[in-house]
């Protein structure tokens, strides 16, 4: 396929279990990055890849959240423990490279994972 | 699919006029802008970008302005039509590479 995709495309967990999303970034893609969104809310980063690196995990909402990358293609992320405030839509975006140029730093989005902790 | 933006602010424009949409960012250290727009149910899509040492930058039927002062950034569309209905989300990005998004706003086209 084209473009970024993820799986799954919905998942519904109980409370306190771990949960892992995954994304496929367009190939050749070097950079690669998680976002959140709430219902009702806008965007919050939370990580981004150069190669399978993370530069900084600052973003990170907690230590119950981790990502990791392999061989500059698949990207996880991980929720341990998993708490109802983690209920969001999980995105994940690819770009060829993390500069400040638009040839290089526009982001394709994946339709997203829909998680919900009951 | 997905319900972008439930409680969002929504500027309404008809069809054919000029809108423009607002943000203000956070940080006087941010050297680069992004403008994204997300259509009901799709991840977002980036529109346009700017540089902050720039002042003003034009695309197709759009163009964004930086005001460094006041920290203020907009994105005015031309001539606007059905399909630009969606929520427009502006990002900054810090000089230490954290992005940052704001709430977004719903531009809402009436016929």
């Amino acid at each position: 396929g084209a473009g970024v995709s993820q799986s799954p495309s919905n998942k519904v967990t109980e409370k306190g279990k771990d949960v892992e999303l995954r994304c496929d970034p367009i190939s050749g893609h070097t950079a690669l990055y998680w976002y959140r969104q709430r219902l009702g809310q806008g965007l919050e980063f939370l990580i981004y890849f150069q190669g399978n690196s993370a530069p900084d995990k600052s973003g990170l909402p907690s230590d119950r959240f981790s990502a990791e990358r392999t061989g500059e293609s698949v990207s996880t992320l991980t929720i341990q423990r998993t708490q109802q405030e983690d209920s969001a839509v999980y995105l994940c975006a690819s770009s060829l490279a993390w500069r400040r140029d638009p040839t290089y730093n526009e982001q394709f989005f994946g339709p997203g994972t829909r998680l919900t902790v009951l | 699919g997905e319900s972008v933006g439930l409680h969002l602010p929504t500027l309404s424009v008809q069809e054919g006029d000029n809108s423009i949409i607002n943000c203000a960012y956070s940080n006087s250290a941010s050297d680069y802008f992004i403008w994204y727009k997300q259509e009901s149910g799709k991840g977002p899509q980036f529109i346009i970008d700017i540089r902050s040492n720039m002042d003003k930058r034009q695309g197709q039927r759009v163009t964004v302005l930086l005001n460094k002062t006041v920290k203020h950034l907009s994105l005015q569309i031309a001539a606007t039509q059905p399909g630009d209905s969606a929520v427009y989300f502006c990002a900054e990005i810090h000089r230490d590479d954290k992005i940052i998004f704001g709430k977004g706003t719903r531009l809402h086209i009436l016929p």
